[in-house]
């Protein structure tokens, strides 16, 4: 059985800082493109970032360039989201999702982790 | 930055045709997928590479794309088929992807 879940989520203060991540089982890791996906409440889906299998290339959308950074680690199946300089408008529910790159049909999502920006 | 653009709702009874659409520059050359999210869930995946159905998904998902437009058609809509659904893909350069604002079905 698959399985992706977050973890790391909580209330904090604008301006400050927060780590996501998201443990993989049940896939082969190091064959998925991995992304953060974001949904503020009541709001759409957001693209956030994405990972090559590697490692070797990070892409993010233009509001977190600078204060988000995406990584992963093979070896644990994990992946991970840094989060600075948080903003009210980070607010949302974040989730790990990942697309095998042979087989573009293998498309997990985890259940989320709510991030909540407020004083 | 690059948008999808979808329409904010469509309405249909249950057996007849849905049809829901999603334009953007980039789509003549980039793949369209479609997402399913129901009231609480996480997204599930109906259409990949613009007309592709991952197993378990039902039959009367398809999807196609032609120009700077992808659809995607749910033929004999059921009640259980109301969500949220959204397209995703990539713009021109393959850096930034992006999700469609979303469109409701409601399906009564």
């Amino acid at each position: 059985e698959v399985q992706l879940v977050e973890s790391g989520g909580g209330l904090v203060q604008p301006g400050g800082s927060l780590r996501l991540s998201c443990a993989a089982s049940g896939i082969t890791f190091s064959s998925y493109w991995m992304r953060w996906v974001r949904q503020a409440p009541g709001k759409g889906l957001e693209w956030v970032a994405s990972i090559k299998e590697d490692g070797s290339e990070k892409y993010y959308v233009d509001s977190v360039k600078g204060r988000f950074t995406i990584s992963r680690d093979n070896a644990e199946k994990s992946l991970y989201l840094q989060m600075n300089s948080l903003r009210a408008e980070d607010t949302a529910v974040y989730y790990c999702a990942g697309m095998s790159t042979t087989d573009r049909e293998r498309d997990y999502w985890g259940q989320g982790t709510l991030v909540t920006v407020s004083s | 930055s690059y948008e999808l653009t979808q329409p904010p709702s469509v309405s249909v009874s249950p057996g007849q045709t849905a049809r829901i659409t999603c334009s953007g520059d980039a789509l003549p050359k980039k793949y369209a997928y479609w997402y399913q999210q129901r009231s609480g869930q996480a997204p599930i995946l109906v259409i990949y590479e613009d007309s592709k159905r991952p197993s378990g998904i039902p039959e009367r998902f398809s999807g196609s794309s032609s120009g700077t437009m992808a659809t995607l058609t749910i033929s004999g809509a059921q009640v259980e088929d109301e969500a949220d659904y959204y397209c995703y893909s990539t713009d021109s350069s393959h850096n930034q992807r992006v999700f469609g604002g979303g469109t409701k079905l409601t399906v009564l």
